[in-house]
Order: structure tokens, then C-alpha cells, then sequence
């Protein structure tokens, strides 16, 4: 069965460093997404990215946030400067038009310390 | 997108059928429902999605009344690895890259 695969999987970074985390969706997929999920809590959007560019972000995907999809097979998300509370489970995930679901990778788990 | 409401969790046993009950009163004419399963620390997993009557698949089966108002996962036989967060979803056919709302969801914790 065809997955999301997100690298990597653990990643602890320093306070105001940047940190770029990578996905890769399924092949043939069209929308590609980024959610987090604090400890405990629900799970957030952030962005969707259709066509080489963002089609819906939330209040939460700030200046400090960026995508990208540099090559044909990935999708990555930046964070510029980590802050503590961006520690976090980040998710790629990526869906196919009119599919009305999308599939999930495994996520990254973000320690800022 | 409309809101959904389920309960916080359940408790059941190995081996019983679990049903889940999500209320989606504002539901949309061109509104579907998902549901999606989250184990810890993975990402979200696609378990059943319809849009009226019944659907199954080798994971479970979703009722809808002719309502539409509420919905009903059903889990046949579960076992300790069901144990999981269930999130009920409704909302278009995601035509375009539109995102994806989770709520609280249910928390099922399965007993030996």
C-alpha cells in the first residue's frame, strides 16, 4: 500500500535555530498538507499546497513557517526560528482531488530545547 | 464545515462489537463523513467514509440514517489494538485542497 513518508522522525533542535522537516507524499497525489499536534491536544492544520502553492493556511502557520516543494517528489515544511512551543508532532499528508480524504505519514516528532 | 460531536471515550472488551456515535446535525447536502483512527504518537489513518445508508470495509462498517444528523462507526470483534483516538469528520468531497478539521474524537481504550 502506497504511504506518506516523513524523515525525520525525531528531531531535536536548539531555540532559534531553523529546522526543515521533509515528506514524501504518495506519488500521484495532488494536495499536500502539514498538520502538528502538541502533546496532549488535538490535531491542527497548519497549510494545504496545491499547484506550487499554498491554497489555505491557518492562523497558526506564521511568517516563521514556510513550504516548499522543491522537486517532484517532495514536500517540505520550515520552521526559522524554533521556539519552544513549536515542539510538536508535525504530519505530512497528501490526498488526491475529490478523494475527500487524505493519507497521513508516520510525523516527526520536534523537541525544541 | 459542520461540527461534530462524540464522546470523549469508551471502554470495551476484547471481542465485543464497539459502536461509535457521532451527531452532525448541520450537515450539508454535499457533506460526507469520515472517519479516521490515530494510534499514539502516529499520524491519522483513513478508516471509512459515506454519505448515506451503509458502507463497509475490511476495517468496519458505518451506518448513516436517512437523516443524515448522526452517523455510527462500528467495530466488529475489536481487539487490545483498537485501542485508539476515532475522529469523525464531515465535510465536501474535498474537490480542492481543503483542509481537514480535527475535533477531540473518541478516545476507545479495549480491555483483555
Amino acid at each position: 500500500e502506497p504511504e506518506v513518508t516523513q524523515t525525520p522522525s525525531h528531531q531535536v533542535t536548539q531555540m532559534g535555530q531553523e529546522v526543515i522537516l521533509r515528506c514524501v507524499p504518495i506519488s500521484n497525489h495532488l494536495y499536500f498538507y502539514w498538520y502538528r499536534q502538541i502533546l496532549g491536544q488535538k490535531v491542527e492544520f497548519l497549510v494545504s499546497f496545491y499547484n506550487n502553492e499554498i491554497s489555505e493556511k491557518s492562523e497558526i502557520f506564521d511568517d516563521q513557517f514556510s513550504v516548499e516543494r522543491p522537486d517532484g517528489s517532495n514536500f517540505t515544511l520550515k520552521i526559522r526560528s524554533t521556539k519552544l512551543e513549536d515542539s510538536a508532532m508535525y504530519f505530512c499528508a497528501s490526498s488526491l482531488p475529490g478523494q475527500g480524504y487524505a493519507f497521513f505519514g508516520q510525523g516527526t516528532r520536534l523537541t525544541v530545547v | 464545515l459542520a461540527k461534530t460531536t462524540q464522546p470523549i471515550s469508551m471502554d470495551s472488551y476484547e471481542g465485543q462489537e464497539v459502536n461509535i456515535t457521532c451527531s452532525h446535525n448541520n450537515i450539508a447536502t454535499n457533506d460526507y463523513i469520515t472517519w479516521y483512527q490515530q494510534f499514539p504518537s502516529q499520524g491519522p489513518r483513513f478508516i471509512i467514509q459515506g454519505y448515506k445508508t451503509k458502507v463497509t470495509n475490511e476495517v468496519a462498517s458505518l451506518f448513516i440514517p436517512a437523516d443524515r444528523k448522526s452517523s455510527t462507526l462500528s467495530l466488529p470483534r475489536v481487539s487490545l489494538s483498537d485501542t485508539a483516538v476515532y475522529y469523525c469528520l464531515v465535510g465536501e468531497g474535498y474537490s480542492s485542497a481543503s483542509k481537514i478539521i480535527f475535533g477531540s474524537g473518541t478516545r476507545l481504550s479495549i480491555r483483555p
